[in-house]
């Protein structure tokens, strides 16, 4: 069955880095496009990036252009955030999703992994 | 812009019915919409999608009580025989060329 675990969340300080990382099973991962999707405390659901099939393509929100970036390994069923300059409203849950294809829609989450920014 | 509006907070009765509405803004009356389930402590639950058409495409194993229908502008999520298990938030989304992947601000279910 399609799994995404997501991990690489933490602790860090306002201007840090912290990496993220999506290990997806249970499907032909290259198949598909990614996005990561973010909670804060109290919050609704934010987009934050997408990243297409191959990787060729690549996408933000606003608020994290230039500081965070969006890669896959293909070979290895892996999706990554990179996230620099952090700050403390990049607190969040952070899921990666798959979109199934049709660009308007996401099938399947992982569980969360938490990112924490405070001094 | 993309806007999809959502009331903040919705309840029924265990073993009710409940409606749930998500409002595109103007301009965007004809796209389609997903619906996903967030509970306390578990990663989103993707329901289904629901077209402008009102046909609708549901997520793996997601049960018959979960239904979705559209009305001009809205889009319907309705659950019946509500059980407490449905409990949570639920959050419509979409993409739009220029907003990219957009969600509504999500409407909290409560089973009375």
């Amino acid at each position: 069955q399609v799994q995404l675990v997501e991990s690489g969340g933490g602790l860090v300080k306002p201007g840090g880095s912290l990496r993220l990382s999506c290990a997806a099973s249970g499907f032909t991962f290259s198949n598909y496009a990614m996005s990561w999707v973010r909670q804060a405390p109290g919050k609704g659901l934010e987009w934050v990036s997408y990243i297409s099939s191959t990787g060729s393509t690549v996408y933000y929100t606003d608020s994290v252009k230039g500081r965070f970036t969006v890669s896959r390994d293909n070979a290895k069923n892996s999706l990554f955030l990179q996230m620099t300059s952090v700050r403390v409203e990049d607190t969040a849950i952070y899921y990666c999703a798959r979109d199934p294809g049709s660009g308007d829609e996401f099938d399947y989450w992982g569980q969360g992994t938490l990112v924490t920014v405070s001094s | 812009q993309l806007v999809l509006t959502q009331s903040p907070s919705a309840s029924a009765s265990l073993g009710a019915s409940v409606k749930l509405t998500c409002t595109l803004s103007s301009g965007y009356s004809r796209y389609a919409i997903a619906w996903h389930q967030l509970q306390p402590g578990k990663g989103p639950r993707y329901l289904m999608k629901v077209n402008s058409d009102g046909s609708h495409r549901k997520g793996d194993g997601i049960p018959d009580r979960f239904s979705g229908s559209s009305s001009g502008a809205e889009r319907y999520l309705t659950i019946s025989s509500l059980q407490s298990d449905d409990e949570g938030d639920y959050y419509c989304h979409t993409w739009a060329t220029g907003s990219y992947w957009v969600f509504g601000g999500g409407t909290k279910l409560t089973v009375l």
